[in-house]
């Protein structure tokens, strides 16, 4: 599809258990950020790529949050020993803009929605 | 720490122009102004974004005045699809969002 394209869409985890979610941003966009969002609350920033780098990743909460963009195109976003807390939306979105990212529209997927039990 | 300031909720009919106005009293001299809106169970969609003055397209209008202290972010003749939660940012490297401001149209 032309879309961002977010898997899985809905993941339920032990508490404890390690996940790994997967993001398929625009082809040829070269910006990408991953986003938290709680129930009722905006998405808070978590981190932020350009091409393979990553620029900022002052957003993840913890060590136990991993992120990479090993080619420049897809992204995942670990998660390890999965905690109750963790549980939420987790949205990617990618730009095509270089550098100054404000000035471009973030085009978003439609998350995956994790629940740690 | 939030760089904006907008409305929790607003309520209007169908039919209506809505207008929501956003402060960003620390505006940066290089900072745009963009408007997301996000549908239940949907990622945030980008609505328009602006620098000074007007700008206007197929949805939406956003005024800025001249000290770029506020926008106010203006839907014309809403319907119940409307109904969202509408997001002000202003121009960071990490775009940072907010609560947003939830819009319920009443038929």
């Amino acid at each position: 599809g032309a879309g961002v394209s977010q898997s899985p869409r809905y993941k339920v985890a032990k508490r404890g258990q390690d996940v790994a979610l997967r993001c398929d941003p625009i082809s040829g966009h070269v910006s990408l950020f991953w986003y938290q969002q709680a129930l009722g609350q905006g998405p808070e920033f978590l981190t932020y790529f350009q091409n393979e780098a990553q620029l900022d990743k002052s957003g993840l909460p913890s060590d136990r949050f991993f992120a990479e963009r090993p080619e420049g195109s897809v992204s995942t976003l670990k998660i390890q020993r999965t905690q109750q807390e963790d549980s939420a939306v987790y949205l990617c979105a990618s730009s095509l803009v270089y550098g100054r990212v404000y000035t471009g529209e973030l085009f978003f997927g439609e998350g995956s929605r994790l629940t740690v039990l | 720490l939030a760089k904006t300031t907008q409305p929790i909720s607003m309520d209007s009919y169908e039919g209506q122009e809505v207008n929501i106005t956003c402060s960003h009293n620390n505006i940066a001299t290089n900072d745009y102004i963009t408007w997301y809106q996000q549908f239940p169970s949907q990622g945030p969609r980008f609505i328009i974004q602006g620098y000074k003055t007007k700008v206007t397209n197929e949805v939406a209008s956003l005024f800025i005045p001249a000290d770029r202290k506020s926008s106010t972010l203006s839907l014309p003749r809403v319907s119940l699809s409307d109904t969202a939660v509408y997001y002000c940012l202003v121009g960071d490297d990490k775009i940072i969002f907010g609560k947003g401001t939830r819009l319920h149209i009443l038929p």
